[in-house]
């Protein structure tokens, strides 16, 4: 079965502070996904990685994939308020297109 | 519109009514994907389509659950005999095609009392 675990769960940082989360998976898929999810909306796509080595970054955030270890760093660079948020890791389960979610990281960025 | 429309947003019922929640794939997607999201947690699968063909129903709970796109755009995921247990936000998204980044609704949120 497979299994995609986020850590940690809840992160309290100073604004400022840089930061790493983790998204460990099970499966040998190629494509990982990132979303925010402000408290009662939607998902918000933040990145798309497609391949081992992958590497997008958009403003204070940057995330890798590194397919042979099975793993996915979201880092945040000199956080701010506005980036409190819950993030989600997504898998697409190899031969489905069916993602599966991480256990999100709940952020909180202290001013 | 230009994102994904869910139908109701919210929605109250009681124990044993059955419910039927609406999705507005974006124009041109293929793919379609209903996933139910508990409090505090990621969203699950539940089922997904291309075009109008249920390629994947390995989530769906029980046979209480169903969905359909019959035209291959907007698709219903219906609850029959809905149970306490239902309760949880129901969530639509669409893709190009399977394998393209989802798109996700502002989903409905379902309270069996």
């Amino acid at each position: 079965e497979l299994k995609v675990e986020q850590n940690p769960l809840f992160l309290s940082m100073q604004e400022g502070k840089n930061y790493t989360i983790y998204c460990n998976y099970s499966t040998t898929s190629d494509r990982l996904y990132w979303y925010r999810q402000d408290p009662g909306k939607s998902l918000e796509s933040l990145f798309v990685l497609l391949s081992n080595g992958a590497v997008k970054q958009e403003g204070r955030l940057m995330a890798s994939l590194d397919t042979k270890a099975r793993l996915s760093t979201l880092h945040i660079t000199a956080a701010v308020h506005d980036l409190s948020a819950t993030y989600f890791c997504a898998v697409d389960d190899e031969g489905t297109y069916k993602y599966i979610f991480g256990t999100g990281t709940r952020l909180k960025v202290l001013a | 519109g230009a994102g994904v429309s869910q139908s109701p947003r919210y929605k109250v019922t009681k124990r044993g009514q059955d419910v039927a929640l609406r999705c507005d794939p974006i124009s041109g997607h293929v793919s379609l994907y209903w996933y139910r999201q508990a409090l505090g947690q990621g969203p699950e699968f539940l089922t997904y389509f291309n075009y109008e063909a249920q390629q994947d129903k390995s989530g769906l709970p029980n046979d209480r659950f169903s969905a359909e796109r019959p035209e291959g755009s907007i698709s219903t995921l219906t609850i029959q005999r809905t149970e306490q247990r239902d309760s949880a936000m129901y969530r639509c998204a669409s893709s190009l095609k399977g394998g393209q980044p989802q798109h996700f609704g502002d989903g409905t949120r379902l309270s069996i009392l």
